[in-house]
């Protein structure tokens, strides 16, 4: 299985603070996405990229940015966090040799 | 845009019967297809997918899925429903045609409980 670890697990914030959570894989893979899972929606895309420095929209993404300076690392930023944006956030990679894509454990994020 | 349709958030089975979960894509070409399970506070684990060849495909813990290009559906079974079976299950398509914007899409979920 690929190496992909989030960080951190869970993080409790206050409205109107930035919040950047990290995903980094041990793979080299090219492709990385950044999800929100919420009750009832399923997982919804954030933002994703396709290589260094590449970076594009999801169908969520008001209020996320993303960067990707290193192949390994993704980082997405809440640059003002808002309470609807507590949710579950879950990064992915995808392998290129199968076709398969492996998701992180997740980060609980709470903005009170 | 490709879409992903889960018939029944909320699915109960009971234990040794037949589980079916359902999923319809739409698509204008024929996606690559995705079931994954998700366990209480686990991050999402693959099942089974599709890509090529046979439309039968057989997955972990007992699982199977058919591609039905005519119905636009993949959907999900398992013969006898375990206990273990008690997830979310996450159907979930990729656009084969927009080489280089591959992303996956996910239907909205469906929680499978099993009766005793």
């Amino acid at each position: 299985d690929a190496g992909i670890t989030q960080s951190p697990r869970h993080k409790v914030t206050e409205t109107g603070t930035p919040v950047t959570l990290r995903c980094h894989q041990t793979e080299n893979h090219r492709y990385m996405y950044w999800y929100r899972q919420d009750p009832g929606h399923g997982l919804r895309l954030i933002h994703y990229s396709y290589g260094v420095k590449d970076t594009d929209k999801g169908e969520v993404s008001d209020g996320y940015s993303v960067s990707r300076s290193k192949t390994e690392d993704f980082l997405l930023t809440l640059e003002s966090a808002t309470s609807s944006q507590t949710s579950v956030y879950f990064c992915a990679i995808r392998d290129n040799r199968n076709y398969g894509y492996t998701f992180g454990s997740g980060t609980r994020l709470t903005v009170v | 845009a490709q879409s992903v349709t889960q018939l029944g958030s909320h699915v109960s089975v009971s234990e040794g019967a037949l589980v079916l979960l359902r999923c319809n894509y739409s698509s204008s070409v024929p996606p690559y297809l995705f079931w994954y399970v998700q366990y209480p506070n686990q991050g999402l684990q693959l099942l089974l997918k599709y890509t090529t060849g046979a439309t039968l495909v057989k997955g972990i813990n007992g699982f199977e899925a058919e591609f039905k290009k005519s119905e636009t559906s993949f959907h999900l079974t398992k013969p006898s429903a375990h206990m273990s079976d008690a997830a979310e299950y996450f159907c979930a398509v990729s656009d084969r045609s927009n080489f280089g914007d591959e992303k996956l899409t996910f239907g909205t979920g469906t929680r499978l409980t099993i009766i005793p």
